[in-house]
């Protein structure tokens, strides 16, 4: 079955560094596009960022771009997210979600969800 | 980006009524709008895509229906599990874009 497993948040300060790890499993993780979405405590879904199945693409929200990086290990399952400069409106839980469409779309549906990692930004 | 608005905000019913859930879009998304449902504590889970999709393990009382701006989602029968909050997707504008979400709420 297809899991993704998020790991790496934290309590950071701001303008400090984090980087979020996702292992996937269950699937051919080289063949998707993989997208990290964040949830602010008590609000809703935001789109951050996404990459293609072989890294050729990669796309940010105006949010976060310049700031984040995404990237991906295929040899390893696993998709990471570089977070620099962090600001207090980025504390969130941060998902990674797996595209529905084999070796197409960067916009989703997003059919598997991880169960989230969160990340604090705070002094 | 396109704007999705979703309503009402919150949706009051009993189990065995049926829940109609709007998600109108600031322009045209064709039929590329999918409808997530989230639990208390849990991640999003996909229930429908382009528009009318039951995605994989979905019950039947789930149905989705609409073009162009105008969306919606019908549980014919709410089941307890059912109330949670719900959140419509599109995928035909870069970038994607979630609506502000539904909660149905127990009666």
């Amino acid at each position: 079955q297809v899991q993704l497993v998020e790991s790496g948040g934290g309590v950071v300060q701001p303008g400090r560094s984090l980087r979020l790890s996702c292992a996937a499993s269950g699937f051919t993780f080289s063949s998707y596009a993989m997208h990290w979405v964040r949830q602010a405590p008590g609000k809703g879904l935001e789109w951050v960022a996404v990459i293609s199945y072989d890294e050729s693409s990669k796309y940010y929200a105006d949010s976060v771009k310049g700031r984040f990086t995404i990237s991906r290990d295929n040899s390893k399952n696993t998709m990471y997210l570089q977070m620099n400069s962090l600001r207090a409106e980025d504390t969130a839980m941060y998902y990674c979600a797996k595209e529905r469409g084999i070796y197409s779309g960067t916009r989703g549906p997003f059919d598997f969800w991880g169960q989230g990692t969160l990340v604090t930004v705070s002094s | 980006e396109i704007v999705l608005t979703q309503s009402p905000a919150t949706l009051s019913l009993s189990p065995g009524e049926r829940a109609t859930l709007s998600c109108r879009a600031s322009q045209t998304v064709t039929i590329y709008l999918a409808w997530y449902q989230q639990k208390p504590g849990q991640a999003p889970r996909l229930l429908i895509f382009d528009a009318s999709n039951r995605a994989a393990g979905i019950p039947a009382r789930f149905s989705g229906s609409g073009s162009g701006t105008d969306f919606t989602l019908t549980i014919s029968s709410l089941e307890p599990e059912d109330f949670a909050v719900y959140y419509c997707q599109q995928r035909n504008n870069w970038p994607p874009t979630f609506g502000g979400g539904t909660k149905v709420e127990l009666k």
